[in-house]
């Protein structure tokens, strides 16, 4: 069975510095990879996904993120933070070959930004 | 023009009452689900539905039970409701099994 981690709970930076938010799976064959964002209140949010191909994807609102096979990793960056960055993220996994492709959400990071 | 939504946005009751929360999607998307966010922001997958063929997940309980009158709605039936169900439901769709899945704004479940 597939699994996530998001090793880091919180995280606080400062308006304009970069970020990276981590995310490590475990699967035993390609992952679909994904990262959603959810804002105090509301409903999930795509930034990006991977599902082949480039291993660097781009997303909405400036975010990126690296597939990196041999790290079982899938971090999201951003060169520079806007305040309303704020939110929670949440990396998830499909497994591709499920034939329900229920995603497997890691357990969240919480994002802050300090003007 | 909402993608996914769900009805209602709050729902308050009672211990032992049966619920249903009601999703609909206008995206034309062949599959469906529920997810469930408890109090510490964890989410997990419920249901997975496509084509008539309904994927649960083991850890649900059986008071929980989807219900696809058509391929535009996912509804979630809850029987005998306990302090433990309290929580906020997501409802999500995609093209297929394989595709991006856009999720609703969510039902905010609190049993008393």
């Amino acid at each position: 069975a597939q699994s996530v981690t998001q090793p880091d709970i919180h995280i606080t930076v400062s308006e304009g510095a970069s970020l990276e938010l981590r995310c490590n799976y475990s699967y035993g064959a390609t992952p679909y990879l994904f990262w959603y964002v959810q804002s105090p209140g509301q409903g999930l949010q795509l930034l990006l996904k991977y599902f082949s191909g480039d291993t660097l994807v781009q997303g909405i609102k400036g975010f990126e993120a690296e597939f990196k096979r041999s790290q079982s990793s899938f971090n999201l960056r951003k060169p520079s933070v806007h305040w309303s960055d704020a939110a929670e993220y949440f990396c998830a996994v499909g497994a591709g070959n499920n034939a329900g492709n229920m995603l497997t959400f890691g357990g969240g990071t919480r994002l802050m930004v300090k003007p | 023009d909402t993608a996914v939504s769900q009805t209602p946005k709050y729902l308050v009751t009672q211990m032992g009452n049966d619920k249903s929360i009601k999703c609909e999607q206008n995206l034309g998307h062949d599959t469906m689900y529920w997810y469930k966010q408890d109090s510490k922001k964890f989410l997990k997958i419920m249901f997975s539905y496509n084509n008539k063929e309904l994927i649960i997940n083991e850890t649900v309980p059986n008071r929980f039970s989807p219900k696809s009158p058509d391929k535009a709605h996912l509804n979630l039936h809850i029987n005998s409701l306990e302090l433990g169900d309290s929580a906020v439901y997501f409802c999500a769709s995609s093209q297929s099994i394989r595709e991006t899945q856009y999720f609703g704004p969510g039902t905010r479940l609190l049993v008393l």
